[in-house]
């Protein structure tokens, strides 16, 4: 069974600041996919990680992805208010015949001023 | 405008009634999925389908059903069998299945949630 844990599941951060949420999976796969959920709304799609090394960045948003290691990070750099909301790490699995889709349990960032 | 529609946004059942929740996508895409959030958690897969008049099982399919009959179409019954069914429902679709394709473009994208309550 694929499991998939993230951390930390909460996290203050000021405003200005630099920090990782970290997302490890339990089984082989090459393809992580990053979400951001505002309270109360439904999920937007960030970042696909499909390869070993795989590195995307999106403003003050850089997704990575260690295959060897079963880990992707999400690293913020210099917060500002408007990253706060939950952020989910989700990773797919193919096997022979069977598929997983596994989320972590999220990440919820409030940036203060 | 394309995008995903799920209706209701909030939707109140009672004990042993079985409710059908709507989804619909003017996006042309394959694959179709249905996740639970329940609070403080993340998303599991409850049913997918990765063409039309296909669908299957996902983590936690006991107790509900789904059809595919338009591509454009996947609505989730969630029938009177699942114990536990108060939660935010999201649907969600992909050009491709996520199983078949790993694509950078094949992203999925999400309707707005209902919210399922049982009294």
């Amino acid at each position: 069974e694929l499991k998939v844990e993230q951390n930390p599941l909460f996290l203050s951060m000021q405003e200005g600041k630099n920090y990782t949420i970290y997302c490890n999976y339990s089984t082989t796969s090459d393809r992580l996919y990053w979400y951001r959920q505002d309270p109360g709304k439904s999920l937007e799609s960030l970042f696909v990680l499909l390869s070993n090394g795989a590195v995307k960045q999106e403003g003050r948003l850089m997704a990575s992805l260690d295959t060897k290691a079963r880990l992707s990070t999400l690293h913020i750099t210099a917060a500002v208010h408007d990253l706060s909301a939950t952020y989910f790490c989700a990773v797919v699995l193919v096997g022979a015949g069977s598929y997983q889709l596994t989320f972590g349990k999220g990440t919820k960032l409030s940036v203060i001023p | 405008d394309g995008g995903i529609t799920q209706s209701p946004k909030y939707l109140f059942r009672k004990e042993g009634q079985n409710v059908t929740l709507s989804c619909e996508q003017n996006l042309n895409h394959d694959a179709m999925y249905w996740y639970r959030q329940d609070p403080g958690q993340g998303l599991r897969l409850i049913y997918y389908s990765q063409i039309v008049n296909d669908f299957q099982k996902g983590d936690i399919a006991e107790g509900y059903s789904v059809s595919r009959e338009k591509k454009e179409s996947f609505p989730l019954t969630v029938t009177s069998a699942q114990k536990n069914p108060t939660a935010f429902y999201l649907c969600a679709s992909s050009i491709f299945s996520l199983f078949l394709a790993d694509s950078s473009y094949n992203e999925q994208f999400f309707g707005p949630g209902t919210r399922l309550t049982v009294l």
